[in-house]
């Protein structure tokens, strides 16, 4: 499985963007690249995924480099309520298609 | 709203005791999966199955079990709890197209006593 990197925290300030990086030196070409965020106590929640190209929903923008080492998840304007653990994950294409998931990014949105 | 419904919030359980962990799922996924989530461990995946009756070990299926006889449904059972299986389980259902994401119920706080 390739594997992700994410620092171990972060603090971002409420209206501003929060840029959360993620690094995946080793994702093969047919790998896509997820993120899910998992706020306190509750189940993770799925918030975008991409292959090569940018992508932009109501959440968030997923940024993603030309050589596909390294994304970048951002957060256009921080709430409180985005406040949650961030995983980075690289999905596996086999049987059942499971994710395995990484330590994450602990991000701290303050007022 | 598409849902993931796991069949209870907090559940105490004495040692021994034989414990089911209900999931079920109202959008037609064929994928269905077991995480637990422990204080600095992180999300481990215990068992999945990718088709009604299939089911494939994860990471830590030790002390656990499966089954899956109808798509909707997918069962965790602890044979004989034991109190390192205290944990929160989460439960997640996936289409098996490649690109589409996982959704996740709201997870069973596990206590075994």
């Amino acid at each position: 499985d390739a594997k992700t990197t994410q620092p171990t925290s972060m603090d971002c300030a409420e209206g501003r963007a929060a840029n959360l990086p993620c690094n995946h030196s080793t994702i093969s070409g047919n790998e896509y690249v997820y993120w899910y965020r998992q706020i306190h106590s509750q189940g993770p929640q799925y918030i975008i995924h991409g292959l090569k190209n940018n992508e932009t929903n109501e959440m968030a923008s997923l940024i993603i480099t030309e050589d596909r080492k390294s994304s970048t998840l951002i957060l256009p304007h921080a709430t409180l309520r985005d406040t949650a653990v961030y995983y980075c994950i690289v999905r596996v294409e086999a049987a059942g298609n499971k994710l395995t998931f990484g330590g994450g990014t602990r991000v701290l949105v303050k007022p | 709203d598409v849902k993931v419904t796991q069949s209870s919030r907090y559940l105490v359980k004495r040692t021994g005791e034989k414990v089911f962990l209900e999931c079920v799922q109202d959008m037609d996924h064929e994928n269905m999966f077991w995480y637990r989530q422990d204080p600095g461990l992180g999300l481990r995946l215990i068992y999945f199955s990718y088709d009604v009756k299939m089911k494939e070990k994860g990471d830590i299926p030790e002390g656990y079990s499966v089954s899956r006889e109808k798509k909707e449904r997918f069962s965790l059972i602890l044979e004989s709890a034991s109190t390192n299986q205290t944990s929160m389980y989460l439960c997640a259902s996936a289409r098996s197209d490649r690109g589409y994401g996982y959704t996740f119920g709201s997870g069973t706080r596990l206590t075994v006593v």
